[in-house]
């Protein structure tokens, strides 16, 4: 099956500071890729939907400036989190999407924004 | 809008004991996917099984099948001879059939699966 991988795993920052995750794919080209959030014994919540040279399509109630999404290759799409603050402490996930519409998931990054 | 929707918060099986998961959808569309997805406790997503709209056989994968109705928009997983293995959470999901940022994932909001000696 397809590989998905996120760097880093997980990541501890202080609040104000700036974190970027990057989601690759890594044995196939990603016609889009989406990022998720989950909470907690949450379910995923879409974030942001993104084709490589385009802008992201963010979802409703997600704050286009504080969540940066670039989509630089077909292989690589990055989330940065700016200015974090405690309550951006979450579990983000990506996912890639071939042309085949199969669609795979990173392993997820742990932010704690302290 | 679809929505997706998992009314068993949590649901518990003896091992090789079979249980059977409940999804239910709304869409006004008449084409679409459906996934069933297993969240262990390692966070990484793993795709369980998925059924076209368009297909009226029921997808089966090994031990795992669903029972998809599409007039009542109902889409529930069967799990066979449960083992230690498949306590996990595991989300419902629907998807478009249409291509690019159109199409994503709604997920439901899971089903905590336990699985007991």
């Amino acid at each position: 099956g397809a590989v998905v991988s996120q760097h880093p795993s997980r990541v501890i920052c202080k609040s104000g500071t700036s974190v970027k995750i990057e989601c690759r794919s890594l044995d196939f080209q990603a016609t889009t890729m989406f990022w998720y959030r989950q909470f907690p014994k949450q379910s995923l919540m879409l974030m942001a939907t993104s084709n490589e040279g385009s802008k992201a399509t963010y979802e409703q109630g997600v704050e286009k400036d504080k969540f940066l999404i670039n989509h630089a290759s077909l292989t690589l799409s990055t989330l940065t989190v700016t200015s974090a603050h405690p309550e951006d402490s979450s579990f983000y996930i990506c996912s890639a999407r071939r042309t085949s519409n199969e669609q795979f998931f990173g392993p997820g990054t742990r932010l704690t924004v302290l | 809008a679809q929505t997706v929707t998992q009314s068993q918060p949590e649901m518990s099986v003896q091992e090789a004991e079979t249980v059977t998961l409940s999804c239910t959808y709304d869409t006004s569309e008449s084409d679409y996917y459906l996934f069933w997805y297993k969240q262990p406790p390692s966070r990484q997503m793993i795709l369980v099984i998925r059924q076209e709209a368009y297909k009226q056989q029921n997808a089966t994968e090994n031990r795992f099948s669903v029972n998809f109705q599409k007039a009542a928009k109902s889409f529930s997983l069967k799990i066979s001879d449960s083992q230690l293995g498949d306590a996990a959470m595991y989300f419902c999901a629907y998807r478009s059939p249409n291509t690019g940022t159109a199409s994503k994932l709604t997920f439901g909001t899971g089903t905590r699966l336990q699985v007991t000696l």
